[in-house]
């Protein structure tokens, strides 16, 4: 199975701010690589697909980049809403895999 | 707006099975481009995708959960199953079902979950 590695796991900042969370794979996932916002008592919401397009709806503030096994995820001017767990998730071979998810606290 | 929506029991006895339905609106499974999962969450802790159904392509599922699963389709009634058998409390989670975009596992859309619990 490609294990998914998330770091931090967890994150406090500002509004305002800037932070990076970093995903990577213990193999090549090429650019099978998506992003997923997870707010308490909800279910994931799918953010960022192949590695960074960004799904429809889903603020520019949110970028992604990588390919391979190191992949990022950046959000800008960090807003209160942002507070949530991160996940990534390889789609390159099966087992589908996810990180262990990083938390954002704002 | 596709919906999926996950019905069953949410107290399972040990080593009997667990049985969820995943009921579809807004979309049709015969459509047969999208696949059609099943992911796990014990309280507090990350995701376990258990296994997907493709019209096309069939079945696979992940095999840390070795033979206990099973994910079947009913198309006429827009509905995917799912069946895990000999449960243990290693097993008491919130089960989504998801949808996995055009041929891809990208899960565009989720269910609101369904929590099970595994206890006598």
């Amino acid at each position: 199975d490609i294990q998914m590695t998330q770091s931090p796991s967890t994150l406090s900042a500002s509004v305002g701010d800037r932070v990076t969370i970093t995903c990577r794979a213990s193999q090549t996932v090429t650019h099978s690589l998506a992003w997923y916002q997870q707010k308490p008592g909800k279910a994931p919401n799918v953010m960022i697909s192949r590695v960074s397009n960004l799904e429809s709806g889903v603020s520019s503030r949110f970028s992604a980049s990588g390919y391979g096994t190191e992949f990022t995820l950046t959000i800008s001017s960090l807003q209160p809403d942002d507070s949530a767990i991160y996940y990534c998730q390889q789609y390159h071979l099966y087992p589908i895999t996810f990180g262990q998810g990083t938390r954002l606290e704002i | 707006q596709v919906q999926l929506q996950e019905s069953g029991p949410g107290l399972v006895k040990p080593s009997q099975t667990l049985s969820l339905t995943c009921t579809v609106s807004g979309d049709s499974i015969r459509r047969g481009s999208h696949y059609w999962s099943w992911i796990r969450q014990p309280a507090g802790k990350g995701l376990e995708w258990i296994g997907r159904l493709s019209l096309t392509e069939g079945t696979t599922y992940n095999l840390s959960l070795k033979s206990r699963v099973t994910i079947s389709l009913d198309t006429s009634e827009n509905q995917f199953s799912l069946n895990l058998v000999s449960v243990t409390a290693a097993d008491t989670a919130l089960y989504y079902c998801a949808r996995g975009r055009d041929g891809f596992s990208v899960f565009d859309f989720w269910g609101q979950g369904a929590l099970v619990t595994v206890s006598s």
